[in-house]
């Protein structure tokens, strides 16, 4: 259980186009998601955290216009990277926590490499 | 405030033991344990609550002091497999991660 799936998994593209990243919860509902930035040989950097039907809170430093969060269903958060540059390039990662009797839990997608060209 | 780990990075030989640290100057609600292997996402490992609380399967375990404010994993006769790098994590208003201890486990 607790599955957590991210797509697509590598991206490659072009500056100034935009890209969507999908993050879903294959097996249970998540009540909050996460989205990470993780740069090579560095820690998780959350960019913002999502509850469904809700505004993303985005951490500081993070645009909000730039990247865009939807939190549509109990299930699914989208992730846009929008006019994407080279230095967007990065490992974004995503989590969703289901939020039941034992908070805090999160459980990690595979990742979506992003390199802009 | 993000958790502070030590140490940074460690080498083993197979079948030794190691203890990875994660501090807080401020007691912490949770603490959580994710191994992360290159180029792959973390995997959730396992999550403390209460202070003096001791969690643990298979041979990777992990303890969460009194206070709150310390955590540690520990992982005895190691093997190949163990290598990666552990980050703790907490939720208080946002999530943080400490900055990651590597783990190589050699032959």
């Amino acid at each position: 259980g607790a599955v957590v799936s991210q797509h697509p998994s590598r991206v490659i593209c072009k500056s100034g186009t935009s890209v969507k990243i999908e993050c879903r919860s294959l097996d249970f509902q998540a009540t909050t998601m996460f989205w990470y930035r993780q740069f090579p040989k560095q820690s998780l950097m959350l960019m913002a955290t999502s509850n469904e039907g809700s505004k993303a809170t985005y951490e500081q430093g993070v645009e909000k216009d730039k990247f865009l969060i939807n939190h549509a269903s109990l299930t699914l958060s989208t992730l846009t990277v929008t006019s994407a540059h080279p230095e967007d390039s990065s490992f974004y990662i995503c989590s969703a926590s289901p939020g039941t009797s034992i908070p805090d839990t999160q459980y990690f997608g595979p990742g979506t490499r992003l390199t802009v060209l | 405030q993000q958790p502070v780990q030590s140490p940074q990075a460690v080498i083993l030989r197979e079948g030794e033991d190691a203890v990875i640290n994660c501090s807080s100057s401020k007691a912490l609600y949770s603490v959580h344990w994710y191994r992360q292997k290159h180029g792959e996402a973390p995997v959730f490992l396992m999550i403390l609550l209460k202070g003096g609380e001791q969690k643990g399967h298979e041979k990777i375990s992990a303890s969460f002091n009194e206070k709150k404010q310390q955590s540690s994993l520990y992982l005895t006769a190691s093997q190949l497999s163990y290598s990666g790098t552990y980050f703790c994590g907490t939720v208080q208003g946002k999530s943080t991660f400490g900055d990651g201890t590597t783990l190589t486990v050699k032959p």
